[in-house]
Parts: C-alpha cells; sequence; structure tokens
C-alpha cells in the first residue's frame, strides 16, 4: 500500500460525459502528478501541483483540467468524454518538487461506451 | 525532449532464469532513473532508482546501474521467481522537464514454475 488514494477504482460513462476523478497524497506530501495509462500511448505525464499551483503540464486535453485543494487532495476532471479517453488514470504523490521519488495510487479506471 | 526506449516484450521465463531488460535514454540533462514495476491490477510501485551515474540501485533482487557512457539503466536479476510475474517500466525525472517521470513502452514480464 503506497498511501495514495483514488476514488472511484472503477468508472463506466457514456460519450460526452463528465467525470470527476479524486486523489488523495500520502500523509505529508505536497506534490500530486496524474499519468494517464492506455494501449496505444502507453503511461502519459498529464499534470502536476504543487501545493495547491499547478506547476507542470503534459499532454493533457483542453477538455481534462485539474486543482489541488488546501487539504492537498487533487481532482482531475474530464469533460466531453469520448471513446478515446478510455484509460487508467493514475495519481502519484511526491514530498516536494524535485527528484523525490513518486508514490502511486492504485488507479482510475474510466471506460467510456 | 526527454525519451526512454526499453526492449519490447513480452518475456518469458522459467523460475531461476536471469533476466535481463534492456533500457536506454535521451535527455538533455543529467536526469535521474527509475525503474518501476506493476502487478496485475494494481498501480506502479518504484523498484529502484539512481540519482547520478555509475550509481547502482537494488532492491529485491533486482539491479540496475546508471551508465551514463552508453545512456543506459538496464534491469537485470540473476534469479527469477514466479512472483516476479510482472510488466517494468523504465522511467527518468529531470530538472529540465519539471520532473516529470517520463516512462519507456513497458516489459511484460512472465516467469514459469
Amino acid at each position: 500500500d503506497s498511501g495514495v488514494t483514488q476514488t472511484p477504482k472503477h468508472l463506466i460513462t457514456a460519450t460526452g460525459q463528465r467525470v470527476t476523478l479524486r486523489c488523495s497524497p500520502r500523509s505529508g506530501d505536497l506534490s500530486v502528478y496524474w499519468y494517464q495509462q492506455s494501449l496505444d500511448q502507453g503511461l502519459q505525464f498529464l499534470i502536476q501541483y504543487y501545493n495547491g499551483e499547478e506547476r507542470a503540464k503534459g499532454n493533457i486535453l483542453e477538455r481534462f483540467s485539474a486543482q489541488q485543494f488546501p487539504d492537498l487532495h487533487s481532482e482531475l476532471n474530464l469533460s466531453s468524454l469520448e471513446l478515446g479517453d478510455s484509460a487508467l488514470y493514475f495519481c502519484a504523490s511526491s514530498v516536494g518538487q524535485g527528484v523525490y521519488e513518486q508514490y502511486f495510487g492504485p488507479g482510475t479506471r474510466l471506460t467510456v461506451t | 525532449g526527454d525519451s526512454v526506449t526499453q526492449m519490447e516484450g513480452p518475456v518469458t521465463l522459467s523460475e531461476e532464469a536471469f533476466l535481463t531488460i534492456n533500457c536506454t535514454y535521451t535527455a538533455t540533462g543529467y536526469p535521474s532513473l527509475f525503474w518501476y514495476v506493476q502487478y496485475p491490477g494494481e498501480g506502479l510501485q518504484l523498484l529502484l532508482k539512481a540519482t547520478k551515474a555509475d550509481d547502482k540501485g537494488s532492491n529485491k533482487g533486482f539491479e540496475a546501474t546508471y551508465r551514463k557512457e552508453t545512456t543506459s539503466f538496464h534491469l537485470e536479476k540473476g534469479s527469477v521467481q514466479v512472483s516476479d510475474s510482472a510488466v517494468y517500466f523504465c522511467a527518468l525525472s529531470d530538472r529540465g522537464n519539471d520532473y516529470k517521470l517520463s516512462f519507456g513502452a513497458g516489459t511484460t514480464v512472465t516467469v514459469r514454475a
């Protein structure tokens, strides 16, 4: 158990819908990272937050957004969902910003039908 | 930009066989290198890491040495067990890339009794 929690574990929704994925980092960790794992794209970095502020952006679509709240949990919002958004979404946390170990949550499996 | 190339799988071995998974990288700066493992149905776990040239990371019988001259970080284990069956990801983190993890495509390893 990494100490990072993600909810829900599974999500099935229809095209055009909007969903919110939630992540709680390990106690004491200030950085949260979101990654997408799909068969065709592999593991891709989406976005990082550090202590409530966005710090880095990767291959994140404009239909996707995220935020980190004062209690340090983070939410990833996916809207206007398409079939191609079906993937595993992982959250990871680390102590700070830098070359710190990232601890991954169990992931949320999103299926868009 | 940063990138990681690792040998394609799947790899199938018998118990007690020697395992090598090749990994090479491209980075503009001086990255830190990681191996993550993903067991079926689970999130990623950090297996080992190395933060500078000639460092050797080791954990659970696995080893990898950071070779700057060949830009490589090959994973090895002398005697695999059935419980080592998993997907292995090589990754790097670089200050010039906001410390996000860039992953290789993953190598599926199956160990047969």
